[in-house]
């Protein structure tokens, strides 16, 4: 079946460190592939998508690519800040219309110390 | 940006008690979801409509829980009797349809309490 695992947390960095969250799937088809970000106390939000393989998201300074060969989808960014503290989720959706779904990881916990 | 609207954003009750939760997805979006979210978790689909009817209750425990889209705008999600197991972030989300690709809009949810 589908599902997608998230490396996990909690994940710990000084200011402007490099950050790598690692996600891998397992789907069936050519899913499109998410990573969601949750501040706290704050409802989950798109930080960036993929839609096919080799794609590249980017947004905030983060980015993503989807490899279908390694089927990852690995979420980067080259200097964070304390701002980028919370949590990220990798998600990936098959299917549409009424058979859409959508697989969430469990999610990685982010915490930058300034 | 429009956003979608739930209330409340807290509530706390006793067990074997009714509480309702409500969302209010952005105009025009046909497909709404409600998820719950237990902490360090991912979260975990309820229920889907797809304008007032529901496309996917597979993971509802219905005996307790209910979910309701009248007109297919705002929705009320109902859990009676309340147990300490329900204790969680309840997440509502929109979007306009149901394509692949589509982003998922979500409110600030609801944190239940349950004593």
């Amino acid at each position: 079946g589908n599902s997608v695992t998230q490396m996990e947390g909690p994940v710990t960095l000084s200011e402007e460190a490099f950050l790598t969250i690692n996600c891998t799937y397992t789907a069936t088809g050519y899913p499109s592939l998410f990573w969601y970000v949750q501040y706290p106390g704050e409802g989950l939000q798109l930080l960036l998508k993929a839609t096919k393989a080799d794609d590249k998201g980017s947004n905030k300074g983060f980015e993503a690519t989807y490899r279908k060969e390694t089927t990852s989808f690995h979420l980067e960014k080259g200097s964070v800040q304390v701002s980028d503290s919370a949590v990220y989720f990798c998600a990936l959706s098959t299917g549409a219309g009424n058979n859409r779904k959508l697989i969430w990881g469990l999610g990685t916990s982010l915490a930058v110390n300034p | 940006e429009a956003e979608v609207a739930q209330s409340p954003r807290y509530k706390i009750t006793e067990k074997s008690q009714a509480v309702a939760f409500w969302c209010d997805p952005i105009s025009g979006h046909a497909t709404l979801y409600w998820y719950r979210q237990i902490l360090g978790q991912g979260p975990e689909l309820l229920v889907q409509f797809q304008d007032e009817s529901v496309v996917d209750d597979s993971q509802l425990p219905k005996d307790r829980f209910s979910a309701e889209r009248l007109k297919g705008v705002d929705s009320t999600l109902k859990i009676q009797p309340a147990e300490l197991g329900d204790s969680a972030m309840y997440l509502c989300a929109s979007s306009p349809g149901t394509a692949t690709n589509e982003k998922l809009f979500f409110g600030s949810g609801t944190q239940l309490s349950v004593l």
